[in-house]
C-alpha cells in the first residue's frame, strides 16, 4: 500500500497523559499536513511541513501540541497533558509541491481522552 | 461568517434522483475549489476540482460562480454508493492548507 499511513489508528488515554501519533506520507511527497476533525465538522488545519521545515501553524495548535518531521519523511504529532476537548480524529495528509496538487489523506488516528 | 459554509443537510433521496449541494466561501481571492467525499469513519477523498466556471465528471457536475462566491455540486442518477458526506473545500494560505465546510450528509435510499 503506497498511500498515507497513520499509527495508531485508535488511542484511548486518560486526561493529563501525553500521546504521540505518527504519520508516514506518500514517499515522494514533500508537503505534509495535520488536521483535526470532530464529530459533525469538517477537518480543521493544524500545521504544515515542507520537507523537514514546519512552515505554518494554526491558532488551534496550542502550546501543548508539538509536531516534528525530522528527516522530511515521517511526522509525529505529540499532545501533552491531554484534555477531554482533545478527543477527535487526527488526520495527516501529504501532497507534492505546486499550487494545486491534491492532498491525500491517511486513515486518521482517533483519540479518546477519558 | 465562516470561511466555507455548506447546506446543513442531511439529504435523503431515492435511487436515481438528482441532488444538489451548495457552498459559499468568504475569500474572494480564492482561485481553486474542491469537493471531497468522506465515507463514515473514513478519510476524506478528492471527488472533484473546480478551477474555472465548472467541471463535469460522469454523473457529477461542479459549478462555480465567482461573483456570488458560490460553488455547487450536482449528482445525477444517484446510486446507493453515493451515500457519504460531501465536503466543500477551499485551499488558502501560503501552505495551501485546506479549509473545509462542515459537510453535507447524503443518504441514497433504495
Amino acid at each position: 500500500d503506497t498511500g498515507v499511513s497513520q499509527n495508531p489508528r485508535h488511542k484511548i488515554t486518560k486526561r493529563g497523559q501525553n500521546v504521540t501519533f505518527r504519520c508516514d506520507p506518500i514517499s515522494e511527497h514533500n508537503r505534509l499536513y495535520w488536521y483535526r476533525q470532530t464529530l459533525g465538522q469538517g477537518p480543521e488545519f493544524l500545521t504544515y511541513f515542507q520537507n523537514e521545515a514546519q512552515l505554518e501553524k494554526s491558532r488551534l495548535l496550542s502550546d501543548r501540541f508539538s509536531a516534528e518531521r525530522p528527516k522530511g519523511s515521517f511526522s509525529t504529532l505529540e499532545i501533552q497533558r491531554t484534555e477531554q476537548g482533545d478527543s477527535a480524529m487526527y488526520l495527516c495528509a501529504s501532497s507534492e509541491g505546486g499550487a494545486y496538487n491534491e492532498q491525500f489523506f491517511g486513515p486518521g488516528t482517533r483519540l479518546t481522552v477519558l | 461568517r465562516k470561511e466555507v459554509e455548506q447546506d446543513p443537510g442531511p439529504f435523503n433521496v431515492p435511487e436515481g434522483a438528482t441532488v444538489a449541494f451548495n457552498c459559499t466561501y468568504s475569500n474572494s481571492a480564492s482561485q481553486s475549489f474542491f469537493w471531497y467525499r468522506q465515507d463514515c469513519r473514513k478519510e476524506p477523498k478528492l471527488l472533484m476540482s473546480v478551477y474555472s466556471s465548472g467541471n463535469e465528471d460522469g454523473r457529477f457536475t461542479a459549478q462555480l460562480n465567482r461573483a456570488s462566491q458560490y460553488i455547487s455540486l450536482l449528482i445525477r442518477d444517484s446510486k446507493l454508493s453515493d451515500s457519504a458526506t460531501y465536503l466543500c473545500v477551499v485551499p488558502s494560505g501560503s501552505a495551501r492548507q485546506l479549509t473545509f465546510g462542515s459537510g453535507t450528509q447524503l443518504t441514497v435510499l433504495p
